[in-house]
């Protein structure tokens, strides 16, 4: 069973479009972060969020934790080629010394 | 400022064999994780450690062990191996709680069993 789930599991755009990545559990979290991972590298932390209803900005990203804490999700504004790669959500939840990630979502942005 | 070094970086072994995975952080980190991560999975938990002598069970243990002497060293000890242990491993660090921290990973060991 997988404590937090992601859609879409794929999504293939063109350089300029938006698009929202969800990360989705039925478990609340003290906080929720983001990772991105390129080929042949560790995932690198890109945002925690631990607020409910709280939204981050990072340049074209934009990050919501939801209301309740069970659900996140990631906006990227007029995508480019660099953003392609594996975004992974992880969950921090009762157990504190771990997190659960989520079977990411695999973005390709074509120029 | 090196972070989380894994060596190797590859290795092919074959069914039986043993080996151990290397990981190492400079960054005097207290938690210390393994991770495996196969196609369309996700990252999955095998083993923690949150401070020198003190290991966890993950969610997939079987087949591996672990030993934390010191606080740089997380070294993953696989024995008898088999080609379900086909994958990538991650080892990661936090320096403390990684609900406000999260991990720093290394770049990772693609193992192959055959």
């Amino acid at each position: 069973t997988q404590l937090l789930e992601q859609s879409p599991q794929f999504l293939s755009i063109q350089e300029g479009e938006n698009l929202t990545v969800y990360c989705n559990s039925s478990s609340v979290f003290s906080s929720l972060q983001w990772y991105r991972q390129e080929p042949g590298e560790g995932p690198v932390l890109l945002v925690t969020v631990v607020t409910g209803g709280e939204v981050k900005k990072l340049k074209r990203l934009t990050f919501q934790f939801g209301d309740a804490r069970k659900d996140s999700s990631l906006h990227i504004t007029a995508a480019q080629p660099g953003d392609t790669g594996l975004y992974l959500c992880a969950g921090a939840g009762s157990t504190l010394g771990r997190l659960y990630f989520g079977r990411g979502t695999q973005l390709t942005v074509w120029p | 400022n090196a972070g989380v070094t894994q060596t190797p970086k590859f290795r092919i072994l074959k069914i039986g064999q043993s080996m151990t995975l290397q990981c190492t952080q400079d960054m005097n980190h207290n938690y210390m994780y393994w991770y495996r991560q196969d196609p369309g999975m996700g990252l999955k938990l095998i083993y923690y450690s949150v401070g020198a002598g003190i290991t966890d069970k993950g969610e997939v243990p079987n087949g591996y062990n672990v030993s934390r002497s010191t606080t740089e060293d997380f070294p993953l000890r696989l024995e008898l191996a088999a080609p379900s242990q086909t994958s990538v491993y991650f080892c990661a660090s936090s320096y403390r709680l990684p609900a406000n921290y999260g991990y720093t990973f290394g770049s990772g060991t693609r193992l192959t069993v055959v």
